[in-house]
């Protein structure tokens, strides 16, 4: 069974602050990925990254990094200098091979970012 | 190109009456997903078609579920006598294909909240 904890509900920061969102996984697939989608206020889930198990780099993309560590089973969003327009629902998901058909997701994080 | 369209965005409807979703996929992508939210929690898988076919309906909480992909292009999800507690949004997803046991990307659409009353 696959599982993905998304430990905070809710999230306030005030602009220009950076925030991390967790995301911690379980799976007993060998070969998975992992994915981050966003749901602004207009309510489409919206992309952000694909990662798979086999790749541990970080990456970044202008404002946006992620941190994946297969040790703690986590992959962790972080919004560096975070604006107004950041505020949303920030969903992890995962997908293994055994069932690649199928994403699991986390119940989400409400992020807040205050002007 | 346009993304993954849903219909209607809204619906509100009385128990016991009968609701169809209409989700359109990206064009040329084979594989389409329903997904739903519920009162605020995790956005869960209820199923997965290849072209016409399913792949995959373990999500599905009920017989009062229907979804068919007739031709493989778009997509209807009906809900025969709805419940109460199938209030939530209904999300659409597809993708282009799945290699061996890679997943694709899945895009989602800005899915069908459902009040049922």
């Amino acid at each position: 069974a696959q599982k993905v904890t998304q430990a905070q509900t809710e999230i306030s920061v005030v602009e220009k602050e950076d925030v991390t969102l967790d995301c911690v996984y379980e799976t007993r697939d060998t070969t998975y990925y992992l994915f981050w989608y966003k749901q602004p206020p207009s309510g489409e889930l919206v992309f952000l990254i694909r990662r798979n198990s086999f790749d541990e780099q970080n990456e970044i993309s202008g404002r946006y990094s992620w941190n994946f560590q297969k040790s703690t089973s986590s992959f962790n969003f972080t919004i560096t200098a975070s604006q107004v327009v950041d505020s949303a629902v920030y969903f992890c998901a995962l997908s293994g091979n055994t069932n690649a058909g199928k994403s699991t997701f986390g119940d989400g994080t409400t992020l807040t970012v205050k002007p | 190109e346009a993304g993954v369209t849903q219909f209607p965005s809204h619906s509100v409807i009385e128990k016991g009456q009968t609701v169809t979703l209409r989700c359109d996929p990206i064009s040329g992508h084979d594989n389409l997903y329903w997904y739903r939210r519920v009162m605020g929690k995790e956005i869960k898988f209820l199923l997965h078609f290849v072209k016409e076919s399913k792949q995959d309906e373990s999500g599905m909480p009920n017989n009062r579920f229907l979804a068919e992909r007739t031709g493989g292009t778009y997509s209807t999800l009906k809900v025969q006598p709805a419940e109460l507690e199938d209030s939530g949004v209904y999300f659409c997803a597809s993708s282009q294909e799945i290699i061996g046991t890679s997943p694709d990307t899945q895009y989602f659409g800005p899915g069908t909240r459902l009040t049922v009353l």
